[in-house]
């Protein structure tokens, strides 16, 4: 169901940056709908981690960042610690029959 | 504080019925669309639908219509999800999510979410 393809995993040392992609179409990302990141911690809920494409909410640490161009959007984290491993979702909406609000694959970081 | 809090685990069997339950606290709760969302055990986020409880306007993902019922009673600022004939495929973590909306439109995203509800249908 997902429109919204990420990579299944990255890896990186503390201290690293590593992104995460989010690939849409014409219907989603690329009509001009803003991109979503959400975290989710082991056998915990998803928490917010991004919205708007760029802003953070209240708590979230700085170096989490996005950004969008086109019909992608991207997550960056940088100097990454032991506690962002984490599976990572990004989500927008979709005006095409097949469904209005859209997740991304979920992209599982690992540190190393 | 703004608060999603869900009912607890259900076991059932294949065939029966099950409503389960999401309740909004520290804000206007028929101002805001509620979602439900489903994690299969191991797998990624799947949109399933959302309500208005200020007028119970309900829409459906293509892949949940027909399956599962939304509902929602603003009186005790509540959302459901419900079926009426479980199958060992429903089984699953099931969240509830508050819809936030920006002021252009373009921007619509979840915060916060429910802790879950993990639903298990086995015979």
């Amino acid at each position: 169901q997902s429109v919204l393809t990420q990579p299944p995993s990255v890896s990186g040392a503390p201290g690293q940056r590593v992104t995460i992609s989010c690939t849409g179409s014409s219907s989603n990302i690329g009509a001009g709908y803003d991109v979503h990141w959400y975290q989710q911690l082991p056998g915990t809920a998803p928490k917010l981690l991004i919205y708007g494409n760029s802003n953070r909410p209240s708590g979230v640490p700085d170096r989490f960042s996005g950004s969008k161009s086109g019909t992608s959007a991207s997550l960056a984290i940088t100097g990454l610690q032991a506690e962002d491993e984490a599976d990572y979702y990004c989500q927008s909406y979709d005006s095409s029959l097949s469904g209005l609000y859209v997740f991304g694959t979920g992209t599982k970081v690992t540190v190393l | 504080e703004v608060q999603l809090v869900q009912s607890g685990a259900e076991v059932k069997k294949p065939g029966e019925s099950l409503k389960i339950s999401c309740k909004g606290s520290g804000y206007s709760f028929t101002s805001y669309w509620i979602g439900w969302v489903r994690q299969m055990p191991g797998k990624g986020l799947e949109w399933m639908g959302i309500i208005y409880p200020g007028d119970s306007d309900t829409r459906y993902s293509p892949s949940f219509q027909g399956q599962v019922t939304i509902s929602a009673d603003k009186s005790i600022s509540t959302a459901y999800l419900q079926w009426s004939s479980l199958k060992a495929s429903d089984t699953a973590m099931y969240y509830c999510v508050r819809r936030f909306r920006d002021l252009k439109g373009s921007g619509l995203w979840f915060d916060p979410w429910g802790q879950g509800t993990l639903v298990t249908v086995s015979s």
